[in-house]
């Protein structure tokens, strides 16, 4: 059974700096990986996917890299900004052909301005 | 485009009783997978439906069942409510490729007293 965990639960840094979250995963049988961010009271905005035989994806300041072999993920956040405020989550895809994902138990980020 | 839209947004309902919970996809998707939010357990998957068929299944207990619509709309429902049901109650669409590019809705907050 996959199991995704995400360390630390919370993190509150200062505006401007960079940072990096983290995400591991029991079973390296993964198809891909992605990152959501939640905010209060929403739904769930997909970040970046990273497919299994990949090992970064990049948008504007977020990079997330993969590492299949160890079962670890970072999404990592560059110059943060007080809207980057939010819960960050991690989600496993095990299977091709459904589209099943196990989330980990998120990170709540604030940024302080 | 309009996005995956959940009803109701919000409901209270006491223990015993039964709750249904709609959600549209967005147009042309034919998956709709549904989650549980909980403080506790963070979010776990419950089912999904392709093509009006149940193509996967969480694990919970048989009190929480669902369907879909040839137009692809889901419902699901919970019966004879307990406390512990009380969760955000999330649903996404996708074309149901398996590549899990999930759009996910703002969800349905049930209380249960």
């Amino acid at each position: 059974k996959q199991e995704v965990t995400q360390i630390p639960a919370a993190l509150s840094v200062p505006e401007g700096e960079n940072l990096v979250l983290n995400c591991s995963f029991t079973d390296s049988a993964i198809y891909n990986l992605q990152w959501f961010r939640q905010d209060p009271g929403k739904g769930l905005t997909s970040l970046l996917l990273i497919q299994s035989s990949q090992r970064e994806q990049t948008s504007g300041r977020l990079n997330a890299s993969l590492d299949k072999s160890s079962g670890r993920s970072t999404l990592y956040i560059a110059a943060s900004q007080p809207g980057d405020s939010a819960t960050y989550l991690c989600a496993v895809g095990s299977n091709f052909g459904n589209e099943k994902l196990t989330f980990g138990t998120g990170t709540r980020l604030t940024i302080i301005p | 485009k309009a996005g995956v839209t959940q009803t109701p947004r919000y409901l209270i309902k006491t223990r015993g009783q039964q709750v249904t919970l709609s959600c549209s996809p967005i147009s042309g998707h034919r998956s709709v997978s549904w989650y549980q939010q909980t403080p506790g357990q963070g979010l776990q998957f419950l089912f999904e439906y392709f093509s009006e068929t149940q193509r996967n299944k969480g694990n919970f207990p048989g009190r929480f069942s669902g369907r879909q619509f040839s137009n692809s709309r889901s419902e699901m429902n919970v019966s004879t409510l307990e406390l512990g049901d009380s969760a955000l109650y999330l649903c996404a669409s996708s074309f149901g490729s398996g590549a899990n590019v999930l759009t996910f809705g703002a969800g349905s907050r049930l209380t249960v007293l």
